[in-house]
C-alpha cells in the first residue's frame, strides 16, 4: 500500500511553461517534505512544510500543504531546464515518527 | 567529513554473493537511514538507527539483509546470497536527533549490480 501517491509520474515539457506536482494521501501527515533528486547524487531537501494550508515559496517554486495535511502540492514557474531532475515527497506520518513515507516520485524533464 | 560518503560507488557481484556496503554518515548525526531505490523511483525504507540501535527495521525485505551501526557511526549494510532482485541504487542518509521534521542528508549512493 502506497501511502503517498504522487502525479503524475511522468512529465515533459517546454522551457517557460508552468506545471504542478501533487502529492496526496489518505492519511494525515505531522510534516511534509519535498525533495529534488539528480541522477547519481542522493535527494536533497528543498522544503518541509507543517501547518496545514501553509504555503511557501522558494524562488520559482511554490509548495502548498492541504489544510487537512493529507496532500500537498508543488508548482513550478516559467521552468528551466535545470528544473530537471526527480521531484519526491514524503511525509512525517502523524502515526509514525520514526521514518520518513516516501512517494514514487515525479520525473521532470524541461526540454529548451 | 562535509557530507555523507557511501562506497563504493559501484559494485558488481555474481548472484549468490556476499556484499557489504559502507556509509559514514555526517560528524555528529544520530540518526542514519538505509533506503533502496530503483531507477526513477523514490526510496523504499529498508532500516533506521538511532545511536547504536536499529529502531526500525521493518523494510528489510528478508533475513538476507542485515545491517549494522557499532559505534553510532559508520554503518554497514550486508547482504548474503544476492539475487538478481536486489539490483538498485542503495542510499544512506543520516540527521540530527530531535523531534520530526528533520532533514535527511542522503549520501551518493552504492549501485549495486548482481548478475
Amino acid at each position: 500500500t502506497q501511502l503517498l501517491e504522487q502525479s503524475p509520474q511522468f512529465l515533459s515539457i517546454q522551457e517557460g511553461e508552468n506545471l504542478t506536482v501533487y502529492c496526496n494521501s489518505s492519511s494525515v501527515f505531522s510534516s511534509l517534505q519535498w525533495y529534488r533528486q539528480e541522477p547519481g547524487e542522493g535527494p536533497v531537501l528543498l522544503v518541509t512544510v507543517v501547518t496545514g494550508g501553509e504555503v511557501k515559496k522558494l524562488k520559482r517554486l511554490t509548495f502548498q500543504f492541504g489544510d487537512a495535511r493529507k496532500d500537498s502540492s508543488l508548482h513550478i514557474t516559467a521552468a528551466q531546464p535545470g528544473d530537471t531532475g526527480l521531484y519526491l515527497c514524503a511525509g512525517w506520518y502523524a502515526g509514525n515518527n520514526r521514518k520518513l513515507i516516501w512517494g514514487l516520485g515525479t520525473s521532470l524533464a524541461v526540454n529548451p | 567529513g562535509a557530507g555523507v560518503s557511501q562506497t563504493p560507488s559501484n559494485k558488481v557481484t555474481e548472484k549468490g554473493k556476499y556484499v557489504e556496503l559502507r556509509c559514514d554518515p555526517i560528524s555528529g548525526h544520530t540518526a542514519l537511514y538505509w533506503y533502496r531505490q530503483s531507477l526513477g523511483q523514490g526510496p523504499e525504507f529498508l532500516i533506521y538507527f538511532q545511536g547504536t540501535g536499529a529502531a526500525d527495521d521493518s523494510g528489510l525485505p528478508n533475513d538476507r539483509f542485515f545491517a549494522v551501526r557499532p559505534e553510532g557511526s559508520v554503518s554497514t549494510l550486508k547482504i548474503q546470497r544476492t539475487e538478481r532482485g536486489d539490483s538498485a541504487v542503495y542510499l544512506c542518509a543520516s540527521s540530527s536527533d530531535g523531534n520530526p521534521p528533520r532533514e535527511q542528508f542522503f549520501g551518493p549512493g552504492t549501485r549495486l549490480t548482481v548478475l
